[in-house]
């Protein structure tokens, strides 16, 4: 596609239930990056692929986030047991991968835990 | 903990007036980079800046790298109403990943036409 699409574009969930959300990046970027945006602030680093691999998952907050890539294009951002805490927006990148390469961001989905 | 300060919070200006807003670290980086947010969308990059000093344009934005490279500063002549929305400096995460960026709380822009 010509951007980085995530879907769902909103989610509301209830407290403990387990949600999925998807980044499809900029074909033939190598490079992906979920970032989660709290109201009023900037947006704070989750993880970084390279390829299939986490690179740097040190933004994790906890066991319950998790992150794939199985096939190097598409990643998927998994969150169980939702907390209201978790009410957020999340953002996705992606960037050619080489250094100094600029990373282009989707609209994100706004997770809301009720 | 590695932060950046971004000020102002927010600013409210005329239209065709010029803003500047800056942020500053406690750390020492070897980049900058200025994003610009719009309701319901992701940062869009700006400008990148990669040297102590440079100083680079995009149309009516100017932002520079400051000498001590802890600070830098993003100007904005003749504002228009579309200038408005949030504008964020970030850095590179020491001792993380070229993808691990450190976000400051950014500028709210609002333009009165």
């Amino acid at each position: 596609g010509a951007g980085v699409s995530q879907t769902p574009s909103n989610k509301v969930t209830e407290k403990g239930k387990y949600v999925e959300l998807r980044c499809d990046p900029i074909s033939g970027h190598t490079a992906l990056y979920w970032y989660r945006q709290s109201l009023g602030q900037g947006p704070e680093f989750l993880i970084y692929f390279q390829g299939t691999g986490a690179a740097d998952d040190s933004g994790l907050p906890n066991d319950r986030f998790f992150a794939v890539r199985p096939e190097g294009s598409v990643s998927t951002l998994k969150i169980q047991r939702t907390e209201r805490g978790d009410s957020a927006v999340y953002l996705c990148a992606s960037s050619l991968g080489t250094a100094n390469t600029e990373a282009f961001f989707g609209q994100g989905t706004r997770l809301t835990v009720v | 903990g590695q932060q950046l300060n971004q000020s102002p919070q927010s600013m409210f200006i005329q239209e065709g007036e010029d803003v500047s807003m800056n942020c500053t670290s406690s750390s020492i980086f070897n980049t900058w980079l200025w994003y610009k947010q719009e309701p319901g969308e992701g940062p869009v990059l700006l400008i990148a800046l990669y040297k102590a000093g440079e100083l680079t344009s995009n149309g009516r934005l100017t932002a520079q790298f400051g000498i001590t490279r802890k600070d830098s500063f993003l100007n904005i002549s003749a504002s228009i109403p579309s200038d408005v929305g949030i504008y964020f400096c970030a850095q590179a995460k020491v001792g993380g990943s070229q993808g691990n960026l450190i976000f400051g709380k950014g500028t709210k822009l609002s333009v009165k036409p």
